[in-house]
């Protein structure tokens, strides 16, 4: 057990859309960090939180947004879902504002556009 | 924009044969972090390379990371069927400071 929670474990939605993927990091961490993992594709880097901020952006789409609350868990807006958006979607934590530490994964949210 | 590349996509091995994937990134990179990634699972913390030219082990496993910080390998003595998954590196780029994976390598090995 990595100690980040995510949920739901499972998503499935129609095309056009909204969901919402909330995380909860590690214990004590204040960065948080999406990646998207499509069908035999690696991780995608998505954005990056610290401490409530947005540090790092990633290859993340407009349609996407995220944030981060003051308890420190985020959450993952997609909007307009396409069948392509259907995907793993892992959150990470760790205790550091650089990426130059161990990152902690969530078990991941796995989305299905139909 | 950064790019980190690995090979092979895919391996299999006969147990007890050793297996190594290759890291490449674009750029010169701050330091390198490896994952292993179960079937149905989520990326695990394998080790991070800072260092020019450092070399790390882990029981069977040896870690290398080159002299320029640009690749960097995993290799894995005699495997197991316990070594099944997938491998991915991860540079973090000394500007943008992201972590950037590779696509991984899939590594099955047969009893």
């Amino acid at each position: 057990d990595s100690g980040v929670t995510q949920t739901p474990k499972h998503l499935i939605t129609a095309t056009g859309q909204r969901v919402t993927l909330r995380c909860s990091p590690r214990s004590g961490d204040l960065s948080v960090y999406w990646y998207q993992q499509s069908l035999d594709q690696g991780l995608q880097f998505l954005i990056q939180y610290y401490n409530g901020e947005e540090r790092a952006k990633g290859n993340i789409l407009e349609r996407f947004s995220a944030q981060q609350f003051p308890d420190l868990h985020s959450e993952l807006n997609l909007s307009s879902l396409e069948l392509g958006d259907s995907a793993l979607y892992f959150c990470a934590s760790s205790g550091s504002q650089g990426m130059n530490t161990e990152a902690f994964f969530g078990q991941g949210t796995r989305l299905t556009v139909v | 924009g950064q790019q980190v590349m690995q090979i092979p996509q895919y391996q299999h091995v006969q147990e007890g044969e050793d297996f190594t994937t290759y890291c490449n990134s674009s750029t010169t990179l701050s330091n390198i972090q490896w994952y292993k990634q179960r079937p149905g699972g989520h990326p695990v913390f394998l080790i991070q390379l800072v260092k020019s030219g450092e070399v790390k082990k882990q029981k069977r496993l040896t870690f290398q990371f080159g002299e320029a910080k640009k690749n960097s390998s995993l290799h894995i003595t005699a495997t197991q069927t316990t070594d099944v998954g997938t491998y991915f590196c991860a540079g973090v780029h000394p500007r943008t400071g992201k972590l950037i994976f590779g696509q991984g390598t899939t590594l099955q090995v047969k009893p």
